[in-house]
């Protein structure tokens, strides 16, 4: 089975603070993309930065970066520089395209609360 | 806007009630998803098309549920004979096949189901 794990349900940083947010995967296939999504409250989803399981360079995409560890199977962003609309529900999402087709699996997500 | 849309964006019924959802995805994505997420946790799948071909149904998708996508363009998700623990918000998600391979899903704001 294909599982995601998100250990921390809540989280909360100051404002222009850091914060990192954890996720641990399992899966069997070597082909996979690692997805970080954004749900801020009553709004839709939004991506936030992804990775391909096949490139050692983390990704990074402005103030959001990632720790890939394709061998502990663990992939946690970094928020730099934490704002007011940073806060939401973060989910950790992975893709193969060997078994599972192009079904996103979803962690449980963490809720981020960013206070001034 | 030509981002992935949704309608209606909520809808009250009553148990036993028939309801249909629309989605319509970005102009040019070929596969077209669809999630139920419940209040705190993440997207589940529920099934996904390429074009008009509907490739993939999880085990989460009952008789009850049907899902179509006549042209390859929009697609409905039908819910016959409401539960109460059908409640939940339904997104809508489409990706566009690439060279590069990785299928990112860009996500509808949902459609929230309410279910008296």
């Amino acid at each position: 089975a294909q599982t995601v794990t998100q250990s921390q349900p809540e989280m909360s940083v100051q404002e222009a603070e850091t914060v990192t947010l954890s996720c641990t995967y399992d899966t069997s296939e070597s082909n996979y993309y690692l997805f970080w999504y954004k749900q801020p409250p009553s709004r839709q989803m939004i991506l936030v930065i992804r990775q391909e399981a096949y490139k050692q360079q983390n990704a990074t995409e402005n103030r959001f970066s990632v720790n890939f560890q394709k061998a502990a199977k663990s992939f946690s962003l970094k928020i730099s520089d934490s704002q007011l609309g940073d806060t939401a529900m973060y989910f950790c999402a992975f893709i193969t395209k060997e078994t599972s087709g192009s079904r996103l699996t979803f962690g449980e997500g963490t809720q981020l609360t960013v206070n001034p | 806007d030509t981002g992935v849309s949704q309608d209606p964006r909520h809808k009250i019924t009553k148990r036993g009630q028939n309801v249909t959802f629309r989605c319509d995805p970005i102009s040019e994505h070929n596969r077209l998803y669809w999630y139920r997420q419940t209040l705190g946790q993440g997207p589940e799948f529920l099934t996904y098309f390429q074009n008009e071909a509907q490739l993939e149904k999880s085990r989460l998708l009952s008789d009850r549920f049907s899902a179509e996508r006549p042209k390859g363009s929009f697609s409905t998700l039908e819910i016959q004979r409401t539960e109460q623990g059908d409640s939940a918000m339904y997104l809508c998600a489409s990706s566009q096949d690439g060279l590069a391979g990785v299928l990112t899903q860009y996500f509808g704001p949902g459609t929230r189901l309410t279910v008296l």
